[in-house]
């Protein structure tokens, strides 16, 4: 089996900068991947990190480290656009769909 | 832009009838899933399809069927909608070898009377 833990809720200040942690277990792994939702909208793709480090893509950052089976997405400079729902997905195989965690909903206030 | 489209954004049905959900993708994309969104449960996989004329069971298949007849569609039955049923459907596609990134459609908010 497999299971994803990541906090159901996260507040930031705007202008400030949160980290949405992922622990992951898996049988197998073959990366985490992290994605958006915003209120009633589609989940939107962010990152994926199949090796350890960390993978920059503007404000966003994604961390990646396999022996602890955890990961995390760093958003820097929060913006209120940036208040969402955001979820951690891992694959067992190249041949197994993405499962995904629970979501961390994220609220930025002024 | 990767599109993929349902068929409907709103849907109202009643309990015992056959309902039809369909996706629809523009990129030739080789996999399709259907997904349900739930509050605090995330996104729950209902069944995939890696190519036309397969199908592989999600972890909550039951009381739902699929269809791939075509490559670029790929929908969801419930065969005797029933009231826990109702839900947020999504669909998604990617491609083979990418699945780490996938494109969903806008949602299907499916309330069972």
């Amino acid at each position: 089996g497999q299971s994803l833990e990541q906090p159901s809720e996260v507040t930031a200040v705007e202008g400030a900068i949160v980290q949405i942690n992922c622990t992951y277990q898996t049988s197998g792994f073959y990366g985490l991947s992290w994605y958006q939702q915003h209120d009633g909208g589609a989940p939107t793709f962010l990152s994926y990190n199949a090796l350890d480090g960390l993978e920059e893509t503007g404000r966003f950052s994604s961390f990646l480290s396999r022996s602890d089976s955890y990961g995390y997405l760093l958003l820097q400079e929060l913006q209120m656009k940036d208040s969402a729902s955001y979820f951690c997905a891992v694959r067992n195989s190249g041949n197994t769909p993405l499962v995904f965690g629970k979501g961390t909903r994220l609220s930025v206030i002024a | 832009d990767v599109k993929v489209t349902q068929s409907s954004r709103y849907l109202v049905k009643r309990t015992g009838e056959k309902v039809f959900l369909e996706c629809v993708q523009d990129m030739d994309h080789e996999n399709m899933f259907w997904y349900r969104q739930d509050p605090g449960l995330g996104l729950r996989l209902i069944y995939f399809s890696y190519d036309v004329k397969m199908k592989e069971k999600g972890d909550i298949p039951e009381g739902y069927s699929v269809s791939r007849e075509k490559k670029e569609r790929f929908s969801l039955i419930l065969e005797s909608a029933s009231t826990n049923q109702t839900s947020m459907y999504l669909c998604a596609s990617s491609f083979s070898g990418a699945d780490n990134e996938q494109f969903f459609g806008p949602g299907t908010r499916l309330t069972v009377l």
